[in-house]
């Protein structure tokens, strides 16, 4: 399997710019995850998928934001408009509930938000 | 209120040595999971390992073991045998199910091992 794909890897966008964050989860796996890394915050957790279904956003930090998971294989994290403090690397992860406890979660590679 | 504390954001360890990552958590359920993930400077988050909170044996794998007391609501990390790859950001996380399925983090430790 290839794992979690997060395309892109590196993003450098202007300030008020729209932003759109990719994730194909691993094959299988019911549960999606979107987090932002920054230093200041660490790993926030911005919103979860279950069966493709919104379950929890109340991480989400603004109307800015929003997500999408139109099927099991793919899921958008969008910013609209981009502002310079939403610069962080964003994860998304997936994992199967049933094994979670043997496997926990399988991170993507993230992509570096650079807005400018 | 923060759930996962980490109160250790820096150590350094001499190759071979083992080494403790404190980690400490706050719940009323009776029912959760604690993980450990790791991540190198390269950026990946790394799953080592995981603790069930009926779990009555401390988590092992390979050189990591977790020290499980659930009492003092804690669950430490422990690393045998130090290696330089060590060198990372380890962070703790916990899951409380039925209730929630998300997992969140502690704000992490910085490893640095020395040869």
């Amino acid at each position: 399997d290839a794992g979690v794909i997060q395309s892109p890897r590196h993003e450098v966008t202007e300030m008020g710019q729209e932003v759109t964050l990719r994730c194909k989860p691993i094959s299988g796996h019911n549960s999606l995850f979107w987090y932002r890394q920054t230093m200041m915050r660490g790993l926030e957790l911005l919103i979860y998928f279950n069966n493709n279904v919104p379950i929890d956003d109340s991480g989400m930090p603004e109307d800015r934001f929003s997500a999408k998971m139109p099927n099991a294989s793919f899921s958008t994290l969008k910013i609209q408009p981009s502002e310079p403090r939403d610069s962080a690397v964003y994860f998304c992860a997936s994992s199967l509930v049933a094994r979670i406890e043997d496997y926990g979660y399988t991170f993507g590679s993230g992509t570096r938000l650079t807005v400018v | 209120a923060q759930k996962i504390t980490q109160t250790q954001p820096g150590m350094f360890v001499q190759e071979k040595e083992a080494v403790t990552l404190d980690c400490t958590y706050d719940t009323s359920d009776q029912s959760y999971g604690l993980f450990w993930y790791k991540q190198p400077s390269s950026g990946e988050m790394i799953f080592l390992i995981y603790q069930g909170s009926y779990d009555e044996q401390n988590a092992t794998e390979g050189r990591y073991s977790l020290n499980f007391q659930k009492a003092r609501k804690s669950a430490n990390l422990v690393i045998s045998a130090s290696q330089l790859g060590d060198s990372a950001m380890y962070f703790c996380a916990m899951r409380e199910p039925p209730r929630d399925d998300k997992i969140i983090f502690g704000k992490g430790t910085r490893l640095h091992i020395l040869p």
